[in-house]
């Protein structure tokens, strides 16, 4: 089972609608999560952390259930330029700051 | 600031032939990391050196050696390349434990 499970999707969805991702993790320990955003053929950047009482950035929400092991990102009136690849990442207790990524969810936004 | 540079950015070797990938990073992180990234396999932590001096494995490094040379550079090399070896290979730097992890732009490695 891989340590951080996410559904790659694609998920195509019309400019201004509203996407949720979900990603689980296994390890318990975990103890950071983030998301990461990779467009095509690019490096992946941070996005967003997210934190137990959940954190906004604009259209972005992330969440976080400790008990069930997941994190959610929505993304709130969809823009083209949202179409990327978002990976799910988090980091593990005494893991000296590796990070197990995800292997990513693509979003296609479409006009 | 340049932040994370690779290179080279593409490369085509054939089997059985070695080479070495170059990092550099110039906001004195500390931690420097090497990723390799494949379809459907998602990001995968080859080698990392959390500190100047000091490396560890990390989820794949078979076939592979690095080197911290000093707090900016981190090389990986292939000393026998093989076809599984075919990737796209990311380094990063971080402040120690920190989440946020900088990425160079890649190298896409062919190995025929």
């Amino acid at each position: 089972r891989k340590e951080v499970e996410q559904d790659p999707g694609p998920f195509n969805v019309p400019e201004g609608a509203t996407v949720a991702f979900n990603c689980t993790y296994s390890n318990s320990a975990s103890q950071s999560f983030f998301w990461y955003r990779q467009d095509c053929r690019k490096e992946p950047k941070l996005l967003m952390s997210v934190y137990s009482s959940g954190n906004e950035d604009g259209r972005f929400t992330a969440q976080l259930n400790r008990a069930s092991q997941y994190i959610s990102l929505l993304i709130r009136d969809s823009k083209l330029s949202d179409s990327a690849t978002y990976l799910c990442v988090v980091n593990i207790v005494g893991n000296t700051g590796k990070l197990i990524f995800g292997q990513g969810t693509t979003l296609q936004v479409k006009p | 600031n340049a932040g994370v540079t690779q290179t080279p950015k593409f490369q085509v070797l054939k089997t059985g032939q070695s080479m070495t990938l170059q990092c550099a990073q110039d906001m004195n992180h500390n931690s420097m990391y090497w990723y390799r990234q494949d379809p459907g396999m998602g990001l995968r932590l080859i080698y990392y050196s959390a500190s100047e001096g000091t490396t560890d494995k990390g989820e794949v490094p078979n076939g592979y050696n690095v080197s911290r040379l000093n707090k900016r550079e981190f090389s990986l090399r292939l000393e026998s390349a093989a076809p599984s070896q075919t990737s796209v290979y990311f380094c990063a730097s971080s402040i120690p434990g920190d989440g946020e992890q900088y990425f160079g732009p890649g190298t896409r490695l062919t190995v025929t």
